[in-house]
C-alpha cells in the first residue's frame, strides 16, 4: 500500500516561512507526480503545485506563484512545500498527494499536517 | 481556470436511500477528466471515481459517476452509514486542476 507520511502540525509567526515534508515509497517517487493540497477550517480543497520528481520543475497555482517552493530530496524519496510572507489565511491543513501527472485525479494521500499562522 | 459548482450544498437523507450529487462546469472538461473523493472529518480525501465513471480500487459498487462536457454527478445507489460525509468532484481536464466546493451528505 502506498504510503505517503508528513511532517507533523506547526506554528508559525505571519511573515514567517513554513516547510512541510511529505515521505513517499522509494520504488514510487520517479513514477508518479506529487502535489500540495491545502484545507483552510472549514472549507474546501485547493491544489497549490506540483512536481513530476524525474523533471524537477514544479508548477504553481497562480495564487501561490512567488510564494511556494516545492522541491525533492531523491536521496530519501521526500517532496517539501516551502510557504514564505505567512498570514493568518495561510492557517489550514497542508496535504501532499500522488497523482500520474500534473494535472491528474490523485490516489494517495498524506495524512495532512496542521500549519497554524498566529501571532 | 475551470470552475466547479456542486450541489446541492448539502443533502440530508437516510440509511439505504439514494444519494444525488451534481457537479457542473464553467466550460468542457476536456476528456471527461473528473474525479469525486469522498471526506470524513479529520481524514484526508479517499479517491472514488475518476474520468468521470471508472471507481477507484476498493471502491463499493454502490458508487457509480456518470456523465460528460460540463455536466457530471455521483450517484450512492443505497447509503450506508459509513457513507455520511463530504463529497468533492476536480477536474484535471486542464491545468490548473480545480476542485468544486464540496458537497456534505448528512444523516436526516
Amino acid at each position: 500500500q502506498v504510503q505517503l507520511v508528513q511532517s507533523g502540525a506547526e506554528v508559525k509567526k505571519p511573515g514567517s516561512s513554513v516547510k512541510v515534508s511529505c515521505k513517499t515509497s522509494g520504488d514510487t517517487f520517479n513514477v508518479y507526480a506529487f502535489s500540495w493540497v491545502r484545507q483552510a477550517p472549514g472549507q474546501g480543497l485547493e491544489w497549490m503545485g506540483g512536481i513530476i520528481p524525474i523533471y524537477g520543475t514544479a508548477i504553481y497555482a497562480q495564487n501561490f506563484q512567488g510564494r511556494a517552493t516545492i522541491t525533492t530530496d531523491e536521496s530519501t524519496s521526500t517532496v517539501y512545500m516551502d510557504l514564505s510572507s505567512l498570514r493568518s489565511e495561510d492557517t489550514a491543513v497542508y496535504f501532499c498527494a500522488r497523482g500520474g501527472g500534473l494535472p491528474k485525479f490523485f490516489d494517495s494521500w498524506g495524512q495532512g499536517t496542521l500549519v497554524t499562522v498566529s501571532s | 481556470e475551470i470552475v466547479l459548482t456542486q450541489s446541492p450544498g448539502t443533502l440530508s437523507l437516510s440509511p439505504g436511500e439514494r444519494a444525488t450529487l451534481s457537479c457542473r462546469a464553467s466550460q468542457s472538461v476536456s476528456g471527461d477528466f473528473l474525479a469525486w473523493y469522498q471526506q470524513k472529518r479529520g481524514q484526508a480525501p479517499r479517491l472514488l471515481i475518476y474520468d468521470a465513471s471508472s471507481r477507484a480500487t476498493g471502491i463499493p459498487d454502490r458508487f457509480s459517476g456518470s456523465g460528460s462536457g460540463t455536466d457530471f454527478t455521483l450517484t450512492i445507489s443505497r447509503l450506508e452509514p459509513e457513507d455520511f460525509a463530504v463529497y468533492y468532484c476536480q477536474q484535471y481536464g486542464r491545468s490548473p486542476g480545480t476542485f468544486g466546493p464540496g458537497t456534505k451528505v448528512d444523516i436526516k
